[in-house]
């Protein structure tokens, strides 16, 4: 079945580091990819998606690209601030007409610290 | 207007109580949905309601009992929890099963 698997965190990072979080997925075809973020206390919001292969999604700094090849989609920013320390989610959306039930990785939370 | 909004934020409850957690948007989503999140792991899909009918229920105990009034609101109504069930609620909306979800804020429930 579709699955989606995601590095462990917590991933402590000082603020301006590089951040690669890692997100690989087995599904059936080229479904589309997401990245959600939760802050602290807050529910989930939609990051970035790709809707086909080597596409890049990007919002805020972030970016991921559509990795068919390595079914990846691995997440990115070149410099971090504390204001990023959050939960981040790699999801796999629904596939197939009538069906809802999104599938979210374990979540990486991540710290950035001043 | 963009956003999912529950109400209340926090709620705390006793076993014997009945409370409801309501959920309310305006995008013209036809889809929404409840999920529950426990600390450190993802959500946990509930309910889906899809064009006011509801669609999936992923074995949730009668405890919870979801009504969905019209197309802008969903209501979860809670009677006899565990302290188990203590947990985020979340409220979301798409437009269709595939397309991005907006979620809502949350609602902390605390079942004391």
């Amino acid at each position: 079945g579709n699955s989606v698997t995601q590095m462990e965190g917590p991933v402590t990072l000082s603020e301006e580091a590089f951040l690669t979080i890692n997100c690989t997925y087995t599904a059936t075809g080229y479904p589309s990819l997401f990245w959600y973020v939760q802050y602290p206390g807050e529910g989930l919001q939609l990051l970035l998606k790709a809707t086909k292969a080597d596409d890049k999604g990007s919002n805020k700094g972030f970016e991921a690209t559509y990795r068919k090849e390595t079914t990846s989609f691995h997440l990115e920013k070149g410099s971090v601030q504390v204001s990023d320390s959050a939960v981040y989610f790699c999801a796999l959306p629904p596939q197939g007409s009538g069906t809802y039930k999104y599938i979210f990785g374990t979540g990486t939370r991540l710290k950035v610290l001043a | 207007d963009t956003e999912v909004t529950q109400t209340p934020k926090h709620l705390v409850m006793g076993m014997t109580n009945k409370k409801s957690l309501k959920c309310e948007q305006h995008m013209g989503h036809r889809a929404m949905y409840w999920y529950k999140q426990k600390a450190k792991k993802p959500p946990e899909l509930m309910f889906v309601y899809s064009y006011e009918k509801l669609s999936i229920n992923e074995s949730v105990p009668s405890r919870f009992s979801p009504e969905c009034p019209n197309s802008s609101l969903l209501n979860l109504h809670l009677h006899a929890l565990q302290p188990e069930d203590s947990a985020l609620y979340l409220c979301a909306s798409s437009l269709t099963g595939a397309g991005g979800y907006t979620f809502g804020s949350g609602t902390r429930l605390t079942v004391v």
